[in-house]
Formats: C-alpha cells, sequence, structure tokens
C-alpha cells in the first residue's frame, strides 16, 4: 500500500521568501503525484498533478513541483510567495494502474505568509 | 472536465438523527467513488471504497454499520451517517474515480460540512 509523509507540519514565511514543501512517499510501482491546497474555509484544490512525461511540473498561481523518482520525492516550490498563498497544503499519491487504486493524503503542511 | 458535486454542502441535525450525503459524478461514470474525513486543521483520512453494484470496502477502524454507503448507479453514491453523534461532526469529501487511457483518476467534490448537535 501506497504512503505520503510531509516533514514540515508548519511553515513561516515572509512575503517574497522562496517556498519549498517536501513530500516524500513510499509505493514499488509507478505512481501518480498531486499537490492539493486548501484555503481557510474552503474546499480542496488541485495545485498540480505528475501523470507522466517531464518529471517537472508547473501548477496554478506558479507553484511547481519536481518528481525525483530515486528519491521518492514531489516537492513543492514556489520562488516568490505571496500573502494570499497562506493556506494547507497537501500531498498526494496514488497508484497509477491498480485498479485497488485509491488516493491517500499526506498530513498536510500549513504555509503562513507574514505581509 | 471532470466535475463532482455533493449535496448538501451544509447539514446541522440532532444527535440520534441520520444524515445522507450525495456524492454524483457529473460528467462521467465512476464505478468507483471515495468518502474521505476531513477534521479540523487535519488531512484528508479516506473512510471507505464505494463501488458500483457490490459492498464498500472499509478502512480500519471505520465503523461499517455507522457509515453506510450505497453505490447504486455510476453516477451517485451515497453516505448515510446513522445514530449521529457530535463527534461525528466532519467535513466529509467524496471523490469519483475515472479510468482513461489506462490509468487512474479522481476527482474530488467540494466536500458536506457535517455538524451534529
Amino acid at each position: 500500500a501506497q504512503s505520503v509523509s510531509q516533514h514540515n507540519h508548519h511553515v513561516i514565511l515572509s512575503e517574497a521568501a522562496s517556498l519549498e514543501l517536501g513530500c516524500n512517499y513510499s509505493y514499488g510501482g509507478t505512481v501518480n503525484l498531486f499537490w492539493y491546497v486548501q484555503y481557510p474555509g474552503q474546499h480542496l484544490q488541485l495545485l498540480l498533478k505528475y501523470f507522466s512525461g517531464d518529471p517537472l511540473v508547473k501548477g496554478i498561481k506558479g507553484f511547481e513541483a519536481e518528481f525525483i523518482k530515486s528519491k521518492f520525492s514531489f516537492n513543492l516550490r514556489k520562488p516568490s510567495v505571496q500573502w494570499s498563498d497562506t493556506a494547507e497544503y497537501f500531498c498526494a499519491v496514488n497508484a497509477r494502474y491498480s485498479s485497488a487504486s485509491k488516493i491517500i493524503f499526506g498530513s498536510g503542511t500549513r504555509l503562513s505568509i507574514r505581509p | 472536465g471532470a466535475v463532482v458535486s455533493q449535496h448538501p454542502s451544509r447539514v446541522i441535525c440532532k444527535s440520534g438523527t441520520s444524515v445522507k450525503i450525495e456524492c454524483r459524478s457529473l460528467d462521467f461514470q465512476a464505478t468507483t467513488m471515495f468518502w474521505y474525513r476531513q477534521f479540523p486543521k487535519k488531512s484528508l483520512m479516506l473512510m471507505a471504497t464505494s463501488n458500483e453494484g457490490s459492498k464498500a470496502t472499509y478502512e480500519q477502524g471505520v465503523e461499517k454499520d455507522k457509515f453506510l454507503i450505497n453505490h447504486a448507479s455510476l453516477t451517485l453514491s451515497t453516505l448515510t451517517v446513522t445514530s449521529a453523534h457530535p463527534e461525528d461532526s466532519s467535513f466529509y469529501i467524496c471523490s469519483a474515480r475515472r479510468i482513461r487511457g489506462g490509468s487512474y483518476e479522481q476527482y474530488f467534490g467540494p466536500g458536506t460540512r457535517l455538524t451534529v448537535t
């Protein structure tokens, strides 16, 4: 079964700082990888996803993530954060070709941006 | 794109009553749907996998008699919280799976906030 770990529980940055949120997964087969964001009081939104191809994936709002297969990692990055990026970020994984495939979420990272 | 809806978006019920939440895939057929639960400031925990025409598969620790799941059609799954208690208050999110090009993709609904008084 797959699992996901997010190492940073709470990250506090100032505006314009660069962001990197860590995500590692555990699964022996081929995976799809996701980053979701949840703004305060709102529902889950997909930031970006990796299915195949270029391991550097660009998402919405200037976010990107890099899939490093050898490290089982899919870290989220943004070169310059804004106050509006304050939210909860969830890394998630599912097994791409398994009929038992289901998306499993990491514990989440709360991002707080100081104006 | 793939759209998943949930109804209701919010519900308040009294302790001891039952509440039904609907999840619909609007523009694709989903033989498999998933139900997640999110506590405040926590991550999404998978509760169960709903399979069209067969019994749901529950994750460890989830009471199947308390959280009844029915997946009667290819576009509708329902979650019924029976004999609700205040500790059942939570955000319930469904997800529908679409198979495309041999790959499994999941799309999430907007969630239902349940408050049990």
